[in-house]
């Protein structure tokens, strides 16, 4: 069983230009979330999504920053006119359910560097 | 969700069982205690969660004081690549926002050949 998958695992991007990081969850996992860790922070809860739902985007910064995960393919987090404060690794968990104990288990990672 | 305390970093050998502990004593009765462990450059890895009985998996064994004030995370026989951040969390039933996890800033456990 596959676990959570990430790609790229490496992404380097000018100021200014777009970021797309993917997420496939875990097989039979329909909720998704993405987290992100600053240099030398730890991990802070950016959205929480369903299929073709956003549930929870509370930790996303208002602007320039949106997230999807549509009914057939990957999640996706979507970084416009990306800043140096962008650099940063973003992680996506899954997890089968939601609202009850349900584990989420965690992708290894994007590494954003913005030049 | 109810704040935890961590020691910054421990020390253990390899071979050695490592006993991580975790203070916890603002966490309500339907709140769950959960360990992940992030190794360099990796995503958080899940070891386990309880919510009062003493629970063990093929990963580590996971010790809650009978008050649920403090817990231990136990690593049998760490290995040199049981080296990592280990979080301790709190985590709500149900309800609310409890499917955002509180990452805080854990304890570096580095095992020594």
């Amino acid at each position: 069983n596959a676990g959570v998958m990430q790609n790229p695992r490496h992404l380097v991007r000018r100021r200014g230009q777009e970021a797309r990081l993917r997420c496939s969850p875990m097989k039979g996992h329909s909720h998704v979330y993405w987290y992100r860790q600053l240099p030398e922070e730890g991990l802070k809860f950016m959205v929480y999504l369903q299929k073709e739902n956003i549930i929870d985007e509370s930790g996303m910064p208002k602007e320039r920053f949106s997230a999807e995960f549509p009914k057939e393919g990957p999640s996706i987090l979507r970084i416009q006119q990306v800043v140096r404060g962008d650099s940063a690794a973003y992680f996506c968990a899954s997890s089968g359910l939601a609202g009850i104990t349900d584990t989420q288990y965690f992708g290894p990672g994007t590494r954003l560097t913005v030049l | 969700d109810a704040k935890t305390t961590q020691p910054t970093s421990m020390d253990c050998a390899e071979g050695r069982a490592a006993n991580l502990p975790c203070n916890h004593s603002t966490i309500s009765g339907n709140e769950y205690v959960y360990w992940y462990r992030q190794i360099h450059s990796q995503g958080p890895q899940y070891i386990i969660h309880g919510l009062k009985n003493n629970e063990t998996n093929e990963m580590a064994s996971l010790i809650i004081t009978e008050d649920r004030k403090s817990s231990t995370l136990i690593l049998p026989h760490a290995t040199l690549r049981d080296t990592a951040v280990y979080y301790c969390i709190v985590r709500v039933a149900s309800g609310g926002s409890n499917y955002k996890l509180t990452f805080g800033k854990g304890t570096l456990l580095t095992v020594n050949p």
